[in-house]
C-alpha cells in the first residue's frame, strides 16, 4: 500500500506570493491532517479534514486554507505568505473515524522557503 | 505553553544503553502517541497508549501512562546508533478528531 505523498517536496516563495501544496492520502483514509513545523513553535497543527470538510482548525490566521476532494486527496494553501511562514508542512493521513484514537500516517513533507 | 512536554530536550547516550524520555500533557486525553522523526523528515509512528491502559510495550519500546500524574515515559532498551532521532508525544484530547497536540520533542543521540 502506497504511504502518504506530498508535492512538492521543496519550494521557494518571495514574500506576499501564495503557495498551494498537495497531499495524497493512503488509498481508504478519510482524515487528512497539516501541521507546521518550525525550530521555534515546533509541530503545529493547521487543521483536519474529513470526508471533504473541514472537522478542526488550528489558531492560524485565515492565510491558511485547505480543502479536501472527494478522492480524500488535501490541498492546503497561504496567500500573502511571510518570512514567518518559512517551514517544514506535513500532511497525515488517518482512517478519521472514532474518538481520536487512530494511528496518524505522515508524509514526508514539504519544506518551505520564504525570501 | 504546550499541552505536551517533553523532557528532557536532548539526550545523549552510547549504544546499548538504555534511553528514557519523558512528557507531560495538561487536559484529559483519549489516547498519547509517540512518533520519531529522522532530521527533516516525515514522522512515524512508534506506539499508541489509550487512557485506559498503564503499560505497553512493542519491540525493544515501552511506554508508560499515569492519568493521575498526566505524565508518560517513553523506553528504548538497547539503543541502537539507528535510533538517532527526535521523538514526540503527542496528545489526542478526549473528542472527535484527528487534531494531534505535539510536544517539543527529545533529541536523542546514540552513539556507537
Amino acid at each position: 500500500k502506497a504511504g502518504v505523498t506530498q508535492t512538492p517536496r521543496y519550494l521557494i516563495k518571495t514574500r506576499g506570493q501564495q503557495v498551494t501544496l498537495s497531499c495524497s492520502p493512503i488509498s481508504g483514509h478519510r482524515s487528512v491532517s497539516w501541521y507546521q513545523q518550525t525550530p521555534g513553535q515546533g509541530l503545529q497543527f493547521l487543521f483536519e479534514y474529513f470526508s471533504e470538510t473541514q472537522r478542526n482548525k488550528g489558531n492560524f490566521p485565515g492565510r491558511f486554507s485547505g480543502r479536501q476532494f472527494s478522492n480524500s486527496r488535501s490541498e492546503m494553501n497561504v496567500s500573502t505568505l511571510e518570512l514567518g511562514d518559512s517551514a517544514l508542512y506535513l500532511c497525515a493521513s488517518s482512517l478519521g473515524v472514532g474518538k481520536g484514537w487512530n494511528e496518524q500516517f505522515f508524509g514526508p513533507g514539504t519544506r518551505l522557503t520564504v525570501l | 505553553s504546550q499541552q505536551g512536554e517533553e523532557d528532557p530536550q536532548a539526550l545523549s547516550i552510547q549504544e546499548g544503553e538504555n534511553a528514557t524520555m519523558n512528557c507531560s500533557y495538561k487536559t484529559s486525553i483519549n489516547n498519547l502517541q509517540w512518533y520519531r522523526q529522522n532530521s527533516g523528515r516525515g514522522l512515524v509512528h512508534l506506539i499508541l497508549i489509550r487512557s485506559n491502559e498503564r503499560e505497553k510495550h512493542s519491540g525493544r519500546l515501552r511506554v508508560t501512562l499515569d492519568t493521575s500524574k498526566k505524565s508518560s515515559s517513553l523506553l528504548i532498551t538497547a539503543s541502537r546508533a539507528a535510533d538517532t532521532a527526535s521523538y514526540f508525544c503527542a496528545t489526542v484530547l478526549d473528542n472527535y478528531g484527528q487534531n494531534f497536540v505535539f510536544g517539543p520533542g527529545t533529541r536523542l543521540s546514540v552513539l556507537p
